[in-house]
């Protein structure tokens, strides 16, 4: 059964970067697609963006001038990067299998000062 | 960028009942390239539907998923006292990929 765990602050300050880890276990990342999705308290859902395969990547537009996603096949890890953050990024940040089979639990990360 | 309406915003019905959840995309979707999610409070999505109609692994056959185009369906055949939640649709066949805004499915 594959598993995964988000990790990482869960408070960070407004312009600064919000950093995450997903610790995928049960399967390897190698050769797959691996997402990320957040929901603002009380709203729906977003998708980030993914990664896939040998490490190439597909963002939301509406972030993509400020995410990085990035994968250690080594750890069977993969990482969220959001820089310049403002209190509209403070969410339950998710990490899934790209078509959504195995989510983590969420991390809830407040962007406050 | 495909924009998913989801209808209506809550749905109050009681065990037993039917639910059909209505969601609509702005473009047609790719392939049927959608994806049905229930979420209850303070927990993480679970899938439900993929490809339109395809059940995910230990869903309950109540639940099915029909439609192509632009317009989809989720079906709960009879709800069960599990079953009230929030329901998500989301496209997976163009990029962004995006999601409805949530169909509250409510106990009447």
């Amino acid at each position: 059964q594959v598993q995964l765990q988000e990790s990482g602050p869960g408070l960070v300050k407004p312009s600064e970067t919000l950093s995450l880890t997903c610790t995928v276990s049960g399967g390897s990342i190698s050769n797959y697609y691996w997402s990320w999705i957040r929901q603002p308290p009380g709203k729906g859902l977003e998708w980030i963006g993914y990664i896939y395969y040998s490490g190439s990547t597909n963002y939301n537009p509406s972030l993509k001038s400020r995410v990085t996603i990035s994968e250690d096949t080594s750890k069977n890890q993969f990482f969220l990067k959001l820089r310049s953050v403002t209190a509209a990024d403070t969410a339950v940040y998710y990490c899934a299998d790209g078509f959504g089979n195995y989510w983590g639990q969420g991390t809830l990360v407040t962007v406050s000062s | 960028e495909i924009v998913l309406t989801q209808s209506p915003g809550t749905l109050s019905l009681s065990p037993g009942e039917r639910a059909t959840l209505s969601c609509r995309a702005s473009q047609s979707v790719s392939s049927s390239y959608l994806a049905w999610y229930q979420q209850k409070p303070g927990q993480a999505p679970r899938l439900l539907i993929y490809a339109a109609s395809s059940r995910a692994i230990g869903i309950p056959d109540r639940f099915s998923g029909s439609g192509s185009g632009t317009d989809f369906t989720l079906t709960i055949s009879r709800l069960e006292p599990e079953d009230f939640a929030v329901y998500y649709c989301q496209q997976y066949g163009s990029s962004p990929w995006t999601f409805g805004q949530g169909t509250k499915v409510e106990i009447k």
